[in-house]
């Protein structure tokens, strides 16, 4: 069973400085997708990761996938209060068809 | 392309009442997949359809829940009876399966209350 995990589940930082939410998984997959939401929102598609190595960048975010170490990470880069929002990270499961595994979220609140 | 269409967008009904949710997928999209996302549990798989015919419903909570997808372009997930624990907001979500990667693209959702 594929099992999807973030860390840290809650960021509290201020603006203008950096972190990173870690996205860990358990089985060989090579799909890997970042969403965000706002809250009393949907989630909006972020990033698509497809391949070992890949790294996508949008703004302040950067995406990046370690396939080998079953791993992706988002940085956040000088954030903005805007960034504020719920984020997660979701998996398909080599033989799970179009399914995702979506981890268990990480809230960001970027303080003034 | 209007995106994933939910009706409605919040409804509050009473304990023992039937409750019909309705999805209409992004046209070409051919799986479709139903969320339940609450505080307690986060975002769970409730239901997927692929081509129109439900392939994993595991995640469907008990037998007052059911799901249909007549058509490729509408889906309803259904009720009955409706107990204050269905709380939640319920998300609809499709995908064009069998594409190189398979984004799923999410609805507005349904905000339920059960009083």
């Amino acid at each position: 069973e594929l099992k999807v995990e973030q860390n840290p589940l809650f960021l509290s930082m201020q603006e203008g400085k950096n972190y990173t939410i870690y996205c860990n998984y358990s089985t060989t997959s090579d799909r890997l997708y970042w969403y965000r939401q706002d809250p009393g929102k949907s989630l909006e598609s972020l990033f698509v990761l497809l391949s070992n190595g890949a790294v996508k960048q949008e703004g302040r975010l950067m995406a990046s996938l370690d396939t080998k170490a079953r791993l992706s990470t988002l940085h956040i880069t000088a954030a903005v209060h805007d960034l504020s929002a719920t984020y997660f990270c979701a998996v398909g499961g080599a033989n799970a068809g179009n399914m995702l595994t979506f981890g268990g979220g990480t809230r960001l609140m970027v303080k003034p | 392309d209007a995106g994933v269409i939910q009706s409605p967008r919040h409804e509050v009904t009473e304990m023992g009442q039937e409750v019909t949710l309705r999805c209409k997928p992004i046209s070409g999209h051919n799986s479709l997949f139903w969320y339940r996302q609450t505080m307690m549990r986060g975002l769970e798989l409730l239901i997927y359809f692929n081509n129109n015919v439900p392939i994993d419903d595991s995640g469907m909570p008990e037998d007052r829940f059911s799901a249909k997808m007549p058509n490729a372009s509408f889906s309803t997930l259904k009720i009955q009876p409706s107990e204050p624990r269905d709380s939640a907001v319920y998300f609809c979500a499709s995908t064009q399966g069998g594409a190189l990667y398979n984004e799923q693209f999410f609805g507005p959702g349904t905000r339920l209350t059960v009083l």
